[in-house]
């Protein structure tokens, strides 16, 4: 079963406003990791946040982890047309020979409206 | 400095037939991963090696999947005897030395569709 699942599933708004995306997981965490994907290809990394922190920032995006609620969101500020895309969260709760496996969720389908 | 490569980059099937996808990792990174993405869906794990050595084959469906990898570089997927429901967009990732907290670099995906 999926480890995270994103909230919503899909979201659409006009360009210049915030997106919050959510993830929960199920199990406990080293780190949480936000990728983008694009058109279905291959996925970028964004941003990582380790499970001693609280909150961290990229730029316009800000990414908060509660280990207590098993729960991440990542805000992107003042949209563009550009961030159009499919966000993932992955979390590595399980690790073989000191390696990560991601486990992806579902991801939000994020669509900015000129 | 390239990034993740893959060929090729679509592949249409016939049902039974066997295919093979070809992952190039970054020059130096250990820690290679094969995903696979179906329509609208989160990644799907399937295989990770770390240099020439698969430590963890948990997530290849069904026997019909293995893969390799030579060199501690290059690596391939092979499919035998494709179905239907492998269809997918198959991506590969690479990163340094595997350990925890790093990131995954990806490939453009190879989308195979089966007739």
């Amino acid at each position: 079963s999926q480890q995270g699942e994103e909230d919503p599933q899909a979201l659409s708004i006009q360009e210049g406003e915030n997106a919050t995306m959510n993830c929960s997981y199920k199990t406990s965490i080293n780190n949480l990791q936000w990728y983008r994907q694009n058109s279905g290809r291959g996925l970028v990394h964004l941003i990582l946040i380790r499970s001693n922190e609280r909150e961290k920032h990229s730029g316009r995006l800000r990414v908060t982890l509660d280990t207590s609620k098993k729960s991440s969101s990542l805000l992107i500020t003042a949209s563009r047309a550009a961030d159009t895309a499919s966000y993932f969260c992955a979390t590595d709760g399980v690790l073989i020979q000191g390696a990560q496996k991601l486990v992806f969720g579902q991801g939000t389908r994020l669509t900015i409206n000129p | 400095g390239a990034g993740v490569s893959q060929s090729p980059s679509n592949k249409v099937t016939e049902k039974g037939k066997d295919v093979e996808l070809r992952c190039d990792p970054i020059s130096g990174h250990t820690a290679l991963y094969w995903y696979r993405q179906s329509l609208g869906q989160g990644l799907e794990f399937l295989i990770y090696f770390q240099g020439n050595s698969a430590p963890d084959k948990s997530g290849l469906p069904s026997d019909r999947f293995s893969a390799e990898r030579t060199g501690g570089s290059v690596s391939t997927l092979t499919i035998q005897r494709t179905q239907q429901e492998d269809s997918a967009v198959y991506l590969c990732a690479s990163s340094l030395a595997g350990l925890a907290g790093i990131e995954q670099f990806f490939g453009p995906g190879t989308r195979l569709t089966v007739l």
